[in-house]
């Protein structure tokens, strides 16, 4: 079936660090893929999508490309702040509109001022 | 609107009981869906509604496991028979059938002791 492999946490950088949070993907079809990001005490926000190979999805300086030949839709950006720490997962949805998400472990990010 | 609404917010009950969840959804969305989260794992998807009709459900969801969309518009979760294993965060997630975007309620915890 469906699966989404998400870098291990947690991660722990200093403010203005890059970021990187590595995301692999395993379907069978062609799936969008999404990053949402669960901040302390709220529920889950989608933070960026995409939903063909090649697509670049991007959000409050968050990018994610989503890389057919390598399965990937890795996360990044280039200056991380405090109020970017949080959970971060990275899910697929292998039906368009229909939201059946599966999705990774999470990774839990740090920023240190 | 101020979004996916869920009730209650934490719920502790004692193994054998049965519990109901509330999920409300954004007005004009015509998708529901219920998903559960274990504690470091990313949520898993239990079931789906399009209006009142529940189209697909989960190996996940056992025959202790009920969820109701009466009319189209708020969905029930209930549990029968809660055991420990059901201790969990219980989401619950609304879409617009055209768009690919979930938006997601805080959840309800339960905790079965």
């Amino acid at each position: 079936g469906d699966s989404v492999t998400q870098m291990e946490g947690p991660v722990t950088l200093s403010e203005e660090a890059f970021l990187t949070i590595n995301c692999t993907y395993t379907a069978t079809g062609y799936p969008s893929l999404f990053w949402y990001v669960q901040y302390p005490g709220e529920g889950l926000q989608l933070l960026l999508k995409a939903t063909k190979a090649d697509d670049k999805g991007s959000n409050k300086g968050f990018e994610a490309t989503y890389r057919k030949e390598t399965t990937s839709f890795h996360l990044e950006k280039g200056s991380v702040q405090v109020s970017d720490s949080a959970v971060y997962f990275c899910a697929l949805s292998e039906i368009q509109g229909a939201q059946k998400l599966v999705f990774g472990q999470g990774t839990r990010l740090t920023i240190n001022p | 609107d101020t979004g996916v609404s869920q009730d209650p917010r934490h719920k502790i009950t004692k193994r054998g009981q049965n519990v109901t969840f509330r999920c409300d959804p954004i007005s004009e969305h015509n998708r529901l869906y219920w998903y559960r989260q274990t504690l470091g794992q990313g949520p898993e998807f239990l079931t789906y509604f399009q209006n009142e009709a529940q189209l697909e459900k989960s190996r996940l969801l056992s025959d202790r496991f009920s969820a109701e969309r009466p009319k189209g518009s708020f969905s029930t979760l209930e549990i029968q028979r809660t055991e420990q294993g059901d201790s969990a965060m219980y989401l619950c997630a609304s879409s617009f059938s055209l768009t690919d975007e979930a938006f997601f309620g805080q959840g309800t915890r339960l905790t079965v002791v």
